[in-house]
């Protein structure tokens, strides 16, 4: 069965104390592995696609990076306005387009 | 990108009640989805809404509970039929956009109370 696993389920930095999440799978046939954030009251918002292990990609203060048994959600230096939660999706084979989810990882960042 | 819309954005349900939850993309997209969003869960997918056709729903999920609706390229409904306090979650749509990426874009959700 297809499973996406985040850890830690939260987290609290100081701001400027960099870390990182995580999010392992077991997903057959991974076509893609997503992040997303998702302030309180809001649909996920897009952040970042990787398909293949080895690759990275940036975005701010944003690093996703991808093995063939896991990604890691760098933050580096973080501000407060960086608080909310990142979920993490596998794109799974079999010519649907399903994502499958974790459950997510709380981030607050305090002043 | 896509700029997804739903209505309402939230509801209080007597049981027994159905709600009917609109989706609205401003452009074309390939595909549409319906996804529930339970406290301290996962998203889960429900179905994906098809242009045209019967929606296509994942294990666990049916149609006499959940009608979808896909009159055209831009604009979906879920309906929550029935409802039990176990249908409390939020509810989100999502789209692939035209284009080629397989990354969803997501609504603002719709958050379903049931009494």
């Amino acid at each position: 069965e297809d499973q996406v696993t985040q850890s830690p389920e939260a987290l609290r930095l100081q701001e400027g104390e960099s870390s990182s999440l995580n999010c392992s799978y077991t997903v057959s046939g991974l076509r893609g592995l997503f992040w997303y954030r998702q302030d309180p009251g809001k649909g996920p918002e897009f952040l970042f696609t990787l398909y293949s292990a080895g690759e990275e990609k940036e975005k701010e203060r944003l690093k996703a990076t991808l093995t063939k048994k896991e990604s890691f959600l760098h933050i580096t230096a973080p501000k407060p306005e960086d608080s909310a939660t990142y979920l993490c999706a596998g794109h799974t084979q079999g010519g649907s387009e399903k994502l499958v989810f974790g459950k997510g990882t709380k981030l607050t960042v305090n002043p | 990108s896509a700029v997804i819309s739903q209505k309402p954005s939230r509801d209080i349900c007597q049981r027994g009640t159905s709600l009917t939850i609109q989706c609205q993309v401003d452009s074309q997209v390939t595909m549409m989805f319906w996804y529930r969003q339970q406290p301290g869960q996962s998203l889960t997918l429900i179905a994906t809404a098809n242009q045209g056709s019967e929606a296509t729903y994942e294990s666990g999920f049916v149609i006499d509970k959940f009608p979808i609706s896909r009159p055209n390229l831009t604009f979906s409904t879920l309906t929550v039929s029935n409802m039990s306090p176990e249908d409390s979650s939020i509810y989100l749509c999502s789209a692939l956009p035209a284009g080629g990426g397989a990354e969803q874009y997501f609504g603002p959700g719709t958050r379903l109370t049931v009494t």
